[in-house]
């Protein structure tokens, strides 16, 4: 069946640091992609999406690429702030059934003033 | 903009009691959904829901559980007979019917279900 699989986790970095988070799938079709953002307490955010083929996805100075040769969609950031600290998912929704979406196991991040 | 609501933000209930969580999708999206977190994990599919019917379920959502959309506007989650790993948080998602790749499902805030 579909999944997503990213780096585990936690990463630490320094304040304007360069951030990626890679993240690979396994899907049938042709699926959407998407990585959500979840801060201490709260629900899921979207924080960007990819709909096909070398699409990038940008928001927040975050930015991912719809990778299907290498089936990934790595999250990468130039400068991390210490308000980026959270838990960042990966997550697919394909074209079957019910558009049912997939997330990886997420990975948290602790950025450091 | 509009948004996907749940009620109640936290609830706390005891063990083989029954539940029911209440979200409202937006109104014009016509897939439902439910997933759930339990503390620290990743995000589980739970089933989804289209015309009146559940359109795929995942394993987790044996005869323990149950959704409804009773109403135009609300859809609910049922837990039969709460067990202690049923606490997690639970998230309602709602998306619109769509053109080709367009997939995106708006989540709720979620519900704190604690069974003690």
């Amino acid at each position: 069946g579909d999944s997503v699989t990213q780096m585990e986790g936690p990463v630490t970095l320094s304040e304007e640091a360069f951030l990626t988070i890679n993240c690979t799938y396994t899907a049938t079709g042709y699926p959407s992609l998407f990585w959500y953002v979840q801060y201490p307490g709260e629900g899921l955010q979207l924080l960007l999406k990819a709909t096909k083929a070398d699409d990038k996805g940008s928001n927040k100075g975050f930015e991912a690429t719809y990778r299907k040769e290498t089936t990934s969609f790595h999250l990468e950031k130039g400068s991390v702030q210490v308000s980026d600290s959270a838990v960042y998912f990966c997550a697919l929704t394909a074209n079957t059934g019910g558009f049912k979406t997939i997330f990886g196991a997420g990975t948290r991040l602790f950025v450091k003033a | 903009e509009p948004e996907v609501t749940q009620t109640p933000s936290h609830q706390v209930t005891q063990m083989g009691q029954e539940v029911i969580l209440r979200c409202v999708p937006i109104s014009n999206h016509l897939y439902f959904y439910w997933y759930r977190q339990i503390l620290g994990q990743k995000v589980e599919f739970l089933v989804s829901f289209y015309n009146n019917e559940i359109s795929e379920k995942s394993e987790i959502f044996d005869d323990q559980f149950s959704v409804e959309r009773p109403d135009g506007s609300n859809f609910t989650l049922k837990i039969r007979s709460t067990k202690l790993e049923d606490s997690a948080m639970y998230f309602c998602a709602s998306k619109t019917l769509g053109g080709q790749g367009e997939y995106e499902q708006y989540f709720g805030p979620g519900t704190r279900l604690t069974v003690t």
